[in-house]
């Protein structure tokens, strides 16, 4: 069965320095990952994704993840943060032949100006 | 702004009731998908349609249930309403409905059943 792990509740970092949010996963066959972000009382908006190719993936924002296959971990990176980054990040898998996300349970991100 | 659109954005009611939940694709989207986002149960899957047809069911309770329509709306039907069915639920749209398809999530509806 396909899961997300996303191990840490809470990240807290200083603004401008760099931030790193986990995830791991587990599926059969080739991944395929996402990650969101969600403001307070908004809906979810895409940030990036991996499907195939280099293992390093820039997105919206400034941020980037990298896929690392041996690691199953696809962590979400940002070389400086932001008050304004300050929301919930939520990781997602999905793999060929299935037609749905599945996500991770959320990271809260809280940057301290 | 994704493009998804949903009505209403808030929506209290009483246990045992019914209520229905709206969801517009972005333009050109064939796929939409409803999920459901509770502090215990984080965000569930529920169903996918493409194109008019079921393609993926979920978590979904039997009291629930969805469809989407020739104009590409969706609408979800949650029946005899429980105090655990109090939750966000999100419609989201993606072109094709593909398993690398990005999807496009709506602001969500906030159901409150007393």
């Amino acid at each position: 069965a396909q899961s997300v792990a996303q191990p840490e509740d809470q990240v807290n970092v200083a603004e401008g320095n760099p931030l790193t949010v986990k995830c791991t996963y587990s599926v059969s066959g080739n991944p395929y990952l996402f990650w969101y972000v969600q403001y307070p009382n908004r809906g979810l908006q895409f940030l990036l994704k991996y499907i195939t190719g280099d293992n390093l993936v820039k997105g919206s924002y400034g941020f980037e993840a990298e896929f690392n296959k041996s690691q199953t971990s696809f962590h979400l990176k940002k070389p400086s943060a932001l008050v304004s980054d300050s929301a919930l990040y939520f990781c997602a898998v999905s793999t060929s032949g299935t037609y749905k996300y599945i996500f991770g349970t959320g990271t809260r991100l809280k940057v301290l100006a | 702004d994704s493009g998804v659109t949903q009505t209403p954005k808030h929506l209290i009611t009483a246990t045992g009731q019914r209520v229905t939940l709206r969801c517009s694709p972005r333009s050109g989207d064939l796929s939409v998908y409803w999920y459901q986002q509770s502090l215990d149960q984080g965000l569930q899957f529920l169903i996918q349609y493409y194109n008019g047809e079921e393609r993926a069911k979920g978590n979904i309770l039997e009291r629930f249930s969805a469809q989407q329509f020739p104009d590409l709306h969706s609408e979800l039907n949650l029946s005899s309403l429980e105090l655990g069915d109090s939750a966000l639920y999100f419609c989201a749209s993606s072109e094709g409905g593909g398993s690398t398809d990005t999807q496009y999530f709506g602001p969500g509806t906030r159901l409150t059943v007393l």
